[in-house]
């Protein structure tokens, strides 16, 4: 069975510019989550889908972050226009119906300049 | 808010047990896991806890009080493999779960 996908692995651009981050998660598994570890501290959340909707979206930063879970299968991340402060390692995670066991990718390492 | 505390480092020699201890203040509390992360990569599941109590699975085992908001993952028969960063989380349900992690505990396994 294939593990939780990112993709890039890395992603390197100019403050102002725009980052798409993509997550396929385990097939079957309603839910998604994203994370992020900025530099030196712990992993935060961002937001958890149920298939295709917003279950909470408490941890995103502000409006300059958009998620997206087209058909309840993989998620975008988009982050327009990147701040310095946006740089870190973005995490995506799935599970089944029972939250606790959450399955991560290898992540994004994501840096503005 | 939400908060854990973890130790930022613990060093133990091949073959010993080492246990990392894990105090955290949350609100919406549903259970504690644990999370092994080698060298920046993907953080995988180790254990989880609902209840009080010692969870075993085979040299890991992880403990849970409630009443005292307060866990800890215990490691036997240390291994250089073991050597990764270590994270509690507080597992949070509110209309679906979300994971409040704690900032990490860099265990290095000496010869």
């Amino acid at each position: 069975e294939a593990g939780v996908t990112q993709f890039p692995s890395h992603s390197v651009i100019e403050k102002g510019q725009t980052v798409t981050l993509r997550c396929d998660p385990i097939s079957g598994h309603d839910n998604l989550y994203w994370y992020r570890r900025v530099m030196g501290k712990e992993i935060k959340f961002l937001l958890h889908f149920v298939k295709e909707s917003k279950q909470d979206e408490s941890g995103m930063p502000n409006n300059r972050f958009l998620a997206e879970r087209t058909g309840g299968t993989y998620s975008t991340l988009k982050v327009q226009p990147a701040e310095l402060e946006d740089s870190g390692v973005y995490f995506c995670a799935s599970s089944q119906e029972d939250f606790n066991e959450q399955f991560f990718g290898p992540g994004t390492r994501l840096t503005v300049l | 808010g939400q908060s854990l505390e973890q130790p930022s480092e613990v060093t133990a020699v091949e073959g010993a047990i080492v246990q990392i201890n894990c105090t955290y203040q949350t609100s919406g509390f549903y259970g504690l896991s644990w999370y092994q992360q080698h060298d920046g990569g993907a953080p995988t599941f180790l254990s989880y806890n609902a209840l009080d109590g010692l969870e075993e699975t085979g040299r890991f085992s992880s403990f849970l009080s409630r009443s005292d908001s307060y866990g800890y993952l215990l490691l036997q028969e240390l291994q250089m493999k073991d050597s990764a960063s270590y994270f509690c989380a507080v597992l949070i349900y509110n209309q679906g779960g979300k994971l409040i992690f704690g900032q990490g505990t860099e265990l290095s396994v000496k010869p």
